[in-house]
């Protein structure tokens, strides 16, 4: 199985709400990543997970809270968005260390904010 | 840090070959990924170059140059179904898992 699940594909939230975004692999994977994608740009590296442990915070802003409560799943808190967050929210997973460094994105979140 | 330079936008036939560039300036890193994403879609894994040299999988072959700070994907026997943006990545050797994506290069197959 080498598939990426995220939930919930498109998401529209007010600038005063609470959501998670959530992934899932079980691919054996010890290396969750989430990363912002906005229209015609690569995406952008948000948070790396690495065994459990944040290892990575591309200074990202703290109205997005990443948590990792098992080797297999990977949320995204959301709380107080603002417009300019509305984007595609991409959720992958990668061996540490493999020899080919291929990471497996998922389908990923649309996020539109309001 | 990382920087890598794609040209924006390519047009090719199809059945034709394209090459698709990326030039980057870095502090260090394993190795070249490269990742076709269709619009709407997931970055999807093509290939990847620990050493110099050319990778060939299938219609896709990749080549690294590190003296030369530069690499490229090659499509063969271009198909409709490869119209996509194609990005290179690259990750630190600084450890932590840290992955920058290239500009992007959105290709457009045509008849």
């Amino acid at each position: 199985d080498t598939e990426v699940t995220q939930t919930p594909k498109h998401l529209v939230m007010g600038m005063t709400n609470k959501k998670s975004l959530k992934c899932e692999q079980h691919m054996g994977h010890r290396a969750m990543y989430w990363y912002k994608q906005k229209a015609k740009k690569p995406p952008e590296l948000m948070f790396v997970y690495s065994y459990e442990k944040l290892s990575i915070n591309e200074s990202v802003p703290s109205r997005f809270s990443p948590e990792c409560p098992n080797s297999s799943l990977l949320n995204l808190h959301l709380h107080a968005l603002q417009p300019e967050d509305s984007a595609l929210y991409l959720c992958a997973s990668s061996q540490v260390g493999g020899p080919t460094d291929t990471q497996y994105f998922g389908p990923g979140t649309r996020l539109t904010v309001l | 840090g990382q920087s890598l330079e794609q040209p924006s936008e390519v047009t090719a036939v199809e059945g034709a070959i394209v090459q698709i560039n990326c030039t980057y300036q870095t502090s260090g890193f394993y190795g070249l990924s490269w990742y076709q994403q269709h619009d709407g879609g997931a970055p999807t894994f093509l290939s990847y170059n620990a050493l110099d040299g050319l990778e060939e999988t299938g219609r896709f072959s990749s080549f690294l140059s590190r003296s030369d700070s530069y690499g490229y994907l090659l499509l063969q026997e271009l198909q409709m179904k490869d119209s996509a943006s194609y990005f290179c990545a690259v990750r630190d050797t600084g450890g932590y898992q840290k992955v920058t994506f290239g500009t992007g290069t959105k290709l457009q197959v045509i008849p």
